[in-house]
């Protein structure tokens, strides 16, 4: 079954201080598209990344950075040098090319909270 | 370019009454998507609409709730009557069809709707 595991609840570093956020996968299929979202406390979800199941480069933009590794099933997120307007909570997501419905399967969530 | 457009930002009802939520997707996407999303139960899917047809209703919760979109640029969900529980933030989202892939859904900035 389909279903996407973010283990941490909530995070809380002091800003300058790298972070990673978990994301943990289930899927049967061998085609499958992992997202992360951002949804800040203005409250709304901003699409951060988008990777396919056939390509496992992990990924960089400015102070974000992607790993993903099918041989663990997860999507971790880290964002290095963290400043205080990173502060969100952060979803991850997956969605099944065949027979998916074009449904997202939403983990819970991790709030981060970045202190001054 | 604009991106999802949700009316009203806010809303405050009363229970028993009608409430329409409106949105206008991405120009050029048409796949449609309404979400519901509370602390207790997250980001739950409602409904999804591909060139302007409703392909699966299977989260709508229950026969208050309908929804349509008349054309590819608009589309309304209705509450009638509201009831407390109904209370939430609700957001469109809007995707390109998937062309051998799930496409990436853009989400507006969500109508928070509070039942009285």
């Amino acid at each position: 079954a389909q279903k996407v595991t973010q283990a941490q609840t909530e995070i809380s570093v002091v800003e300058k201080e790298d972070v990673t956020l978990d994301c943990v996968y289930e899927t049967r299929d061998t085609t499958y598209y992992l997202f992360w979202y951002k949804q800040p406390p203005s409250g709304e979800l901003v699409f951060l990344i988008r990777r396919n199941s056939f390509d496992e480069q992990n990924e960089i933009s400015g102070r974000y950075s992607w790993n993903f590794q099918k041989s663990t099933s997860s999507f971790n997120f880290t964002i290095t040098a963290s400043q205080v307007v990173d502060s969100a909570v952060y979803f991850c997501a997956l969605s099944e090319a065949v027979d998916s419905n074009y449904q997202l399967i939403w983990g819970a969530g991790t709030k981060l909270i970045i202190k001054p | 370019d604009a991106g999802v457009i949700q009316s009203p930002r806010h809303e405050v009802t009363e229970m028993g009454q009608e409430v329409t939520l409106r949105c206008k997707p991405i120009s050029g996407h048409n796949s449609l998507f309404w979400y519901r999303q509370t602390m207790m139960r997250g980001l739950e899917l409602l409904i999804y609409f591909n060139n302007n047809v409703p392909i699966d209703d299977s989260g709508m919760p229950e026969d208050r709730f309908s929804a349509k979109m008349p054309n590819a640029s608009f589309s309304t969900l209705k509450i009638q009557p509201s009831e407390p529980r109904d209370s939430a933030v609700y957001f469109c989202a809007s995707s390109l069809a998937p062309t051998g892939g799930l496409e990436t859904q853009y989400f507006g900035p969500g109508t928070r709707l509070l039942v009285l």
